[in-house]
């Protein structure tokens, strides 16, 4: 029962660096989310991905990239890490789209500083 | 284009009912609701895709009103187990899920 599996938990990076988040799901579910939540706020759309191979951009994708080459996986990218990316990172899958009456199933969520 | 919940905090007693709404200016495709406790991953709870639609299970039910613009969720006789933040989402398209800011809701005994 992993459900949605996202790896590291915590991570410290300093300005400037670069780091991928992981995720990974084993419900076969086509479609992928990824979020970031800040302290006491709601959560932000990063990228989404509806297969594998299909992505597209959220409401606040500067700053990040993604990937879709299994089904399974759907990686985060930063690139240049800055500190307004200190946050926590939340992937999510569902079996169908956002007006379907499919669940999103969330990861445990990976806790991001940057310094 | 955020669903916006009111109110942003409550708290209660064991034993007392709660109820948070999340509205719209638009009329919404379908309405998500999750329960998040602090430092850990959002539950999903419910969700109402149908104008006037009512769902419920154990003490926890929601509401999605006739012209799809307001969900109220309905906490009766709260229980300790029930503190987090409540969050309502909604699609802006198909998949661009937007999530209201959260009700953080404390059951003190």
């Amino acid at each position: 029962n992993a459900g949605v599996t996202q790896t590291p938990k915590f991570r410290i990076l300093k300005i400037g660096q670069s780091m991928t988040l992981q995720c990974a799901q084993d419900m076969n579910h086509n479609y992928m989310y990824w979020y970031r939540q800040d302290p006491g706020m709601g959560l932000k759309l990063i990228y989404y991905s509806v297969g594998a191979g299909i992505t597209d951009k959220g409401e606040v994708p500067n700053g990040y990239n993604v990937s879709r080459s299994t089904t399974e996986d759907f990686p985060l990218r930063l690139e240049l890490a800055a500190p307004s990316q200190t946050s926590v990172y939340f992937c999510a899958s569902s079996k169908a789209s956002g007006v379907s009456n499919q669940p999103q199933h969330f990861g445990d969520g990976t806790r991001l500083s940057i310094l | 284009q955020q669903p916006v919940q009111s109110p942003q905090a409550v708290i209660l007693r064991e034993g007392e009912d709660a109820v948070i709404n999340c509205s719209s200016s638009k009329a919404l495709y379908s309405v998500h609701w999750y329960r998040q406790k602090h430092g850990e991953a959002p539950i999903f709870l419910m969700i109402l895709l149908k104008g006037g639609e009512q769902k419920g299970h154990d003490k926890i039910s929601a509401s999605f009103n006739e012209k799809k613009q307001q969900s109220s969720l309905y906490l009766t006789a709260s229980q300790l187990s029930y503190s987090g933040t409540y969050f309502c989402g909604s699609p802006y398209n198909n998949n661009d899920m937007r999530f209201g800011a959260g009700t953080r809701l404390t059951v003190k005994p």
